[in-house]
């Protein structure tokens, strides 16, 4: 198993350019979520998805937008880039059941705008 | 609110130096608490789930307990590969969305 996947490992960005964060997983769970993490501020979640075709928004969702394209794979977009989003951004999968909350995370991908 | 506070923000152990690492949270109807490991440059790597207050989780020279209020995480005799990143995280209330502190940084010198 390869437990949490995500595409590209880094990336630089010019502001205003878009770009889509592709993550997998092979767990067979339920729940996917996205998140960024910046020094000092710990990991703060973007969006969230419980099952195939249901996503809603996190802490800090203003910026991007997600799709839950079927149970394996949540792929997160930057539609107009700003130096703002610069951050490492990591994607994670559960159960999503009370016996099954804890996450599992991606390599995560190390974006720069500039 | 809920809020998670982990502290201290960083630790300097000698090796074989035991120490421990406090969680604490207001989180309304507490239903967990998960602890995890991050390396530089790595993603978050899941340790314990600890359920109700009073249990104990071990994996080597971890060990990770909690009460109502907060959770610790114990580290006896740590070795150099113990130095990481210490982040808990107990799941919001009616929600399996997870609430991350910012994390304990610890290194271990030889």
């Amino acid at each position: 198993n390869a437990g949490v996947t995500q595409t590209p490992k880094f990336q630089v960005l010019k502001t205003g350019q878009s770009m889509t964060l592709q993550c997998a997983q092979d767990m067979n769970h339920n729940s996917m979520y996205w998140y960024r993490q910046d020094p000092g501020m710990g990991l703060r979640l973007i969006y969230y998805s419980a099952s195939e075709g249901t996503t809603d928004k996190g802490e800090v969702p203003n910026g991007y937008n997600v799709s839950r394209l079927n149970k394996r794979e949540f792929s997160l977009r930057l539609e107009s880039a700003a130096p703002s989003q610069t951050s490492v951004y990591f994607c994670a999968s559960s159960g999503g059941t009370v016996e099954t909350y804890e996450q599992y995370f991606g390599p995560g991908t190390r974006l720069t705008v500039t | 609110e809920d809020q998670v506070t982990q502290s201290p923000e960083a630790l300097r152990l000698q090796e074989g130096e035991s120490s421990s690492l406090n969680c604490s949270y207001t989180v309304s109807g507490l239903r967990g608490l998960f602890w995890y490991r991050q390396d530089p440059g790595k993603g978050p790597e899941f340790l314990f789930t600890l359920y109700s207050a009073g249990e104990e989780k071990e994996k080597e020279r971890l060990k990770a307990t909690l009460t109502k209020k907060e959770s610790f995480l114990h580290i006896t005799a740590p070795k150099p590969e113990d130095s990481a990143t210490y982040l808990c995280a107990p799941p919001g209330l009616k929600t399996d969305k997870l609430i991350f502190g910012t994390g304990t940084r610890l290194q271990v010198f030889p």
